[in-house]
């Protein structure tokens, strides 16, 4: 079955400490993988991709084929990084998402 | 340009009713995608456009739903009959090809 995995509901963490959102997938083929944030009252947009390999706003994900893992990490929250984030792949040349359900991340003061 | 244009924001109904949620997609993107979010499911791919014609209806829970793109600038969602659990939050998205999607702010269903 194609999944994709997102196990936290709620992340909480304290401004500058390091943060890991978990996602693991399962999907017969080769997938690409996505980050999609949603912060408050704002439009879902595409946070990174694993095909570019970029680092954005200080987080970055490394796609793990062999875990079938795609976190997303941060060395140091910040309180503006608190927001719903969304893992979600489609296959490659296809244009099916799958997304998984979210994990709202809450940086503490 | 304005992003993606979703219309209404908020949609309450009675349960029989017909809804019908509007979209329109970023200009010169060939593709449209309609989401349905809640908070058990996340976020799921309903229906996609490709040039107007659709492509893949398989997420499209049931007769109930419906989707039409009849031209590059408009795309509705319908449901006839509406039911108490489609409340959901209904997004659009669009794309110019393989990728980053583009959503829109969504509508916010509710059906008593």
């Amino acid at each position: 079955a194609q999944r994709v995995t997102q196990p936290e509901k709620l992340l909480s963490v304290f401004k500058g400490a390091p943060v890991e959102l978990k996602c693991n997938y399962s999907y017969s083929g080769s997938p690409e993988l996505f980050w999609y944030v949603q912060y408050s009252r704002q439009r879902l947009q595409l946070l990174l991709r694993h095909i570019s390999r970029e680092s954005i706003k200080g987080f970055t994900a490394d796609l793990n084929k062999g875990e079938t893992s795609f976190h997303l990490k941060k060395p140091f929250a910040q309180e503006e990084d608190s927001a719903m984030y969304y893992c979600a792949l489609s296959g490659l040349g296809t244009y099916k998402y799958i997304f998984g359900t979210g994990t709202r991340l809450k940086v503490l003061a | 340009d304005a992003g993606v244009i979703q219309s209404p924001r908020h949609e309450v109904t009675e349960m029989g009713q017909e809804v019908t949620l509007r979209c329109k997609p970023i200009s010169g993107h060939d593709y449209l995608f309609w989401y349905r979010q809640t908070m058990m499911r996340g976020l799921e791919l309903l229906i996609y456009f490709n040039n107007n014609v659709p492509i893949d209806d398989s997420g499209m829970p049931e007769d109930r739903f419906s989707a039409k793109m009849p031209n590059a600038s408009f795309s509705t969602l319908k449901i006839q009959p509406s039911e108490p659990r489609d409340s959901a939050v209904y997004f659009c998205a669009s794309s110019p090809g393989l990728g980053t999607q583009y959503f829109g702010p969504g509508t916010r269903l509710t059906v008593l």
